[in-house]
């Protein structure tokens, strides 16, 4: 119940096209869902996170699709960019009483020039 | 620098030696966390810690110690190092509460001989 599956484990985008992960959870009481982004070398960033309250949230080319009754939510990168080739994670958490959070493993993400 | 750091950032030990990773970050965030990512598995939290003194076991704990004497400082110990805890390991920290966990260290890389 506390698993969250990601996927594809890699995907291969042209530049300027969209790039779409999908996230899956079990547990109806994680109520934080966040993605993080991961350049080689370098530690996980927090790219954009959505709250169950809300389908959908927006920021720049990057959106997040939340479908509550599904149990699933999604990542789109809309006008792919080579500088957007990285490991994308999901995650989720509950927001009181623990801090403990669930990611997803990983899809590794290559936009064509 | 503000942020948070991590050392050393490449280690090398040999099974059965104790090895500290040691983290230490600037912003005085109140809850600090310790993940090791392996290919396959994503992120998994080893520890986290919501206050100086205060730590808690997260989802892989077992032959990991931590402690947490001053709030900046979050200290990973492998007490006697086993082979299957290579891995790549990022401490994080967080101001609010619930944990909007934002920011993540550079990563240690470990590997057990």
């Amino acid at each position: 119940q506390q698993q969250v599956k990601q996927s594809p484990q890699s995907l291969i985008v042209q530049k300027g096209g969209i790039s779409i992960i999908n996230c899956a959870y079990e547990n109806t009481a994680f109520d934080y869902f966040p993605w993080y982004q991961q350049f080689p070398g370098k530690g996980p960033a927090l790219l954009i996170a959505i709250r169950p309250d809300v389908s959908e949230k927006k920021e720049g080319r990057f959106t997040i699709s939340f479908n509550k009754s599904a149990k699933q939510f999604s990542l789109h990168i809309m006008d792919s960019q080579p500088g957007d080739s990285a490991t994308y994670f999901c995650a989720a958490s509950f927001s009181s009483g623990t801090y403990k959070y669930i990611f997803g493993t990983g899809t590794r993400l290559k936009v064509l020039a | 620098d503000a942020g948070i750091t991590q050392s050393p950032r490449y280690k090398i030990t040999e099974t059965g030696r104790q090895v500290t990773l040691m983290c230490h970050q600037t912003w005085s965030h109140s809850y600090m966390f310790w993940y090791r990512q392996d290919l396959g598995h994503g992120l998994r939290l080893i520890y986290y810690s919501a206050a100086a003194d205060i730590t808690d076991k997260g989802e892989v704990p077992d032959g990991y110690v931590v402690s947490r004497s001053k709030t900046e400082n979050f200290p990973l110990t492998l007490e006697s190092a086993t082979r299957s805890q290579t891995s790549v390991y990022f401490c994080a920290s967080s101001e609010s509460v619930p944990g909007e966990l934002q920011y993540f260290g550079p990563g240690t890389r470990l590997t057990v001989t």
